[in-house]
């Protein structure tokens, strides 16, 4: 079956320093990724998302990089800040367009 | 601009006793609606979604249902828990018809079943 899933559990970063949360998948029809943020209690929040035919996207502070070859993609957090510190979750689509698949998440922790 | 609210917020209910929660999504119409379980520190599962008023598709087999009376407004609902049904469910909804969609999150509920 399809499955999208994370390199690591948990993540410790100094601040200041720039994070890279690793994502692997195994459906290489997959067509597009995306990125959230879940912060203590509340709900996933969309951060990025790339499509297949992009290998790299930028938003504010964060880049997704995604590799087909291997089936790879990663977000990478610049400069990063205390309230950075959440837990992380790519997902992809699967089935249909209309839904989707999360990986089990990266937590990220920030050291001061 | 588009809002999704979820409540209550938290919930402790006994073993046995029956369960709705309840999401409403203002701002959009025929939204995709989606019930998630996420258990402690853990991803999130699908466990429903809904294209349309009635149309609900169960991802996995539970104890639990869902229903979507109204465009937006979707229930989830027991008619007797269980301790595994504890966990923080997710609401969300993401466009109809979309390629290339992403979901947006309610704020959760908190289940804990004793």
């Amino acid at each position: 079956g399809e499955s999208v899933g994370l390199h690591l559990p948990t993540l410790s970063v100094q601040e200041g320093d720039n994070s890279i949360i690793n994502c692997a998948y195994s459906n290489s029809a997959s067509d597009y990724f995306i990125w959230y943020k879940q912060e203590s209690g509340k709900g996933p929040q969309f951060i990025i998302d790339i499509r297949s035919n992009m290998d790299k996207r930028q938003g504010q502070r964060v880049t997704v990089l995604l590799n087909k070859t291997v089936k790879h993609l990663s977000l990478q957090i610049a400069a990063t800040q205390p309230g950075d510190s959440a837990v992380y979750f790519c997902a992809a689509p699967y089935s249909s367009a209309s839904k989707i698949i999360f990986g089990s998440g990266t937590r990220l922790s920030i050291r001061p | 601009s588009q809002t999704i609210h979820q409540w209550p917020a938290t919930l402790v209910q006994p073993v046995g006793s029956p369960l709705s929660l309840e999401c409403t999504v203002e701002g959009t119409s025929n939204p995709n609606l989606y019930w998630y379980r996420q258990a402690a520190g853990r991803g999130l599962q699908l466990l429903f979604y809904s294209v349309g008023i009635g149309q609900i598709s169960s991802e996995v087999p539970q104890n639990l249902s869902a229903s979507r009376p109204q465009d937006r407004q979707f229930i989830l609902s027991s008619k007797k828990l269980l301790l595994s049904d504890s966990g923080f469910y997710l609401c969300a909804w993401s466009k109809a018809g979309v390629d290339y969609n992403e979901q947006f999150f309610g704020p959760g509920t908190r289940l804990t079943v004793l």
